[in-house]
């Protein structure tokens, strides 16, 4: 197994334009979780998945921010109308959960938005 | 909600121990956690302790939680350059719901 993947690695965008990140979590894996990470600064919580349910969102995530695991397996995180405050590191973690209150995160290599 | 701070800087000399501390506010965290971030790479979990735990021991990582003070370390015996990095401590909700993290320690070892 690879672990987790994003794509892009980077994008550079103009102010008001919409992108689109994409996260393949480690397969099997049933939660997807997404996380904001600005300079100097820990993860943020978005959201987060399980399987094609999403179950929490954070007041952080506005609403030009949609986040989608159709299938239960790869999500996708789109910005519209980008801000320049919305220059971020976006991380995308996966877990295997069990039940209980202990979950292991893996995470991928994040997705580096520049908005000009 | 949760808070968790962290120190933001800590330089030691190769062979020395680290510790890097950690509080939190939220006392229903049943799980916390450290983890590593290397420039350029996503973060990779070190080890975690259970709350009703007072220690934990993973090679040369020893953890200690003080849960009255809500106080969380990380001990790095024989330090080495390859430790250098930013470490982040972090709760994790009910159910393992989400994860927050405090700001990072960034760890300097010098040769």
């Amino acid at each position: 197994d690879t672990g987790v993947s994003q794509n892009p690695r980077h994008k550079i965008t103009k102010r008001g334009q919409n992108v689109t990140f994409r996260c393949d979590p480690i397969s099997e894996h049933n939660r997807l979780y997404w996380y904001r990470q600005t300079l100097g600064q820990g993860p943020e919580f978005l959201t987060y998945f399980q399987n094609e349910a999403q179950l929490e969102k954070s007041r952080l995530l506005s609403d030009r921010f949609s986040a989608e695991r159709p299938k239960g397996s790869f999500s996708t995180l789109e910005i519209q109308r980008t801000e320049q405050g919305d220059s971020a590191m976006y991380l995308c973690a996966s877990s295997f959960w069990r039940g209980g209150d202990h979950n292991e995160q893996f995470f991928g290599p994040g997705t580096r938005l520049t908005v000009l | 909600g949760e808070d968790v701070e962290q120190s933001l800087f800590l330089s030691v000399r190769e062979g020395d121990s680290s510790v890097i501390n950690c509080t939190y506010t939220d006392s229903s965290s049943t799980y916390l956690y450290w983890y590593k971030q290397e420039p350029g790479a996503g973060l990779q979990l070190l080890t975690y302790i259970f709350s009703n735990m007072d220690m934990k021991q993973d090679q040369r990582l020893t953890v200690l939680l003080n849960k009255k003070d809500k106080h969380l370390s990380l001990r790095i015996a024989d330090t080495q350059t390859g430790d250098s990095a930013i470490y982040f401590c972090a709760g994790q909700g009910a159910n393992a719901g989400k994860s927050t993290f405090g700001d990072g320690t960034t760890l300097t070892v010098k040769p």
